[in-house]
């Protein structure tokens, strides 16, 4: 099983600012006949199922603003919130599916400062 | 537009069997480009996938409930379903049914890209 681990659990950022999360996997994602990294991000805000934000770790979803970018490639990957709104307070998944079980990291709970 | 509701008991004895059902409307469950599946949350916990499923009937299904979990499709319906045997208050989460992308020229499976409201299941006696 390829296991996603998230850092930091928890972050509190001030509006405006900018907001890293982290996900790392313990093997490789990146699938070396087409160069593609096998990593999504989720937005789950309270009360509501997730959201698909990004997929080959950097594409976004149609629809999702900018200020969300993916980045890395292998096992190490980063969701950036450019500049926090309020209404981007949610928890955040990374997840595999390069292969199965298909896997979530824990999450990380994003607040406002 | 898409939309998935799912729909079954939010509340189960111990050691029966739970059942969800999975409405599909806005698409055909039919459609070559996607798997459709379970996907569940213990309240205030992480994201775990349980099974998928394609139209034409090909399973996958999470090694760690492989031995209680089913999973179907009725493309007359528009519908899929899960059945979990044996439940037990572990069982107790948000089932989430969800779409899958599939590339259907590569075989590889992707991510899940629509999510319906989800529903709670407890297990309780």
């Amino acid at each position: 099983d390829i296991v996603m681990t998230q850092s930091p659990d928890s972050l509190a950022v001030s509006l405006g600012e900018r907001a890293t999360i982290n996900c790392k996997s313990s093997q490789t994602v990146l699938y070396s006949s087409n160069n593609k990294n096998y990593l999504a991000w989720y937005q789950q805000k309270p009360g509501q199922p997730p959201k698909l934000l990004i997929y080959w770790a950097s594409t976004r979803e149609s629809g999702v603003p900018d200020r969300f970018s993916g980045s890395g490639s292998g096992t190490d990957f980063s969701l950036t919130i450019r500049s926090l709104q309020a209404e981007d307070v949610a928890v955040y998944f990374c997840q595999q599916y390069y292969s199965r079980p298909w896997m979530f990291g824990q999450g990380t709970k994003v607040e406002i400062k | 537009q898409l939309q998935l509701q799912e729909s079954g008991p939010g509340l189960v004895t111990p050691s029966e069997t739970l059942s969800l059902t999975c409405a599909v409307s806005g698409v055909s469950i039919s459609n070559r480009n996607y798997y459709w599946g379970w996907i569940r949350q213990p309240p205030g916990k992480g994201l775990e996938w349980v099974a998928t499923v394609y139209y034409a009937g090909h399973t996958h299904y999470n090694p760690s409930l492989q031995s209680r979990v089913t999973i179907s499709a009725d493309t007359s319906e528009n519908h899929f379903s899960l059945t979990l045997t044996s439940v037990t208050a572990a069982d107790t989460a948000v089932y989430y049914c969800v779409r899958q992308h599939y590339d259907i020229f590569t075989g590889q499976y992707n991510w899940f890209d629509s999510w319906g409201q989800g529903t709670l299941v407890t297990v309780s006696s």
